[in-house]
């Protein structure tokens, strides 16, 4: 089975400052699916950002994007111009191409300071 | 439209009682995931159906916990006798069919207490 590994179990950062949490994961598929989902105090699960492992063009999505390495398989999140709303758990997943066996990462732990 | 709906969203219980926790996933999807979430820590894979079957079953932490959807739609986790080790936050998701690989939608959860 794959595994996905988050190796920041808690972050901080100032508001309005750039932040990058990390993500590697270890599989023998060549294709695949990667995404970032925030999980704010409401425990709701928000999905954040998507990358599809056979596009070389790392994703972005307003002020998030990726650092996709797909050699060293990494996969990690850039959030810039950080705000207070940033504040939640971040999972990093992983889904292979051809069936719906997602798993996540331990999660990292974001807090925005003011 | 309708989300995922997971019922009960609070559930207390005395330790060694059976609970039932329940997952409505979204219309249409037929992939369907339970993951759990001890306070503060990351999701832990639990199960998922592939319509009603379960290919990987390897996440359930004991021979306590079974699942079972029927229909293609609603999902049922069981945990037997209950332990105060059970407590979490269970989670349910579902996504569209094998190849779309859309994300995940999540329900709010049902947050389980052993006494």
């Amino acid at each position: 089975a794959q595994t996905v590994t988050q190796s920041q179990p808690e972050m901080s950062v100032q508001e309005a400052e750039t932040v990058t949490l990390s993500c590697t994961y270890d599989t023998s598929e060549s294709n695949y699916y990667l995404f970032w989902y925030k999980q704010p105090p409401s425990r709701q699960m928000i999905l954040v950002i998507r990358q599809e492992a056979y596009k070389q063009q790392n994703a972005t999505e307003n002020r998030f994007s990726v650092n996709f390495q797909k050699a060293a398989k990494s996969f990690s999140l850039k959030i810039s111009d950080s705000q207070l709303g940033d504040t939640a758990m971040y999972f990093c997943a992983f889904i292979p191409y051809y069936n719906n066996d997602m798993r996540f990462g331990a999660g990292t732990r974001l807090t925005v300071k003011p | 439209g309708a989300g995922v709906s997971q019922s009960p969203s609070n559930k207390v219980t005395e330790k060694g009682k059976d609970v039932e926790l329940r997952c409505d996933p979204i219309s249409g999807h037929t992939a369907l995931y339970w993951y759990r979430q001890s306070l503060g820590q990351g999701l832990e894979f639990l199960i998922y159906f592939q319509g009603n079957s379960a290919p990987d079953k390897s996440g359930l932490p004991s021979d306590r916990f079974s699942a079972e959807r029927t229909g293609g739609s609603v999902s049922t986790l069981t945990i037997q006798r209950t332990q105060q080790e059970d407590s979490a936050v269970y989670l349910c998701a579902s996504s569209l069919a094998l190849g779309e690989n859309s994300p995940l939608h999540f329900g709010n959860g049902t947050r389980l207490t052993v006494t």
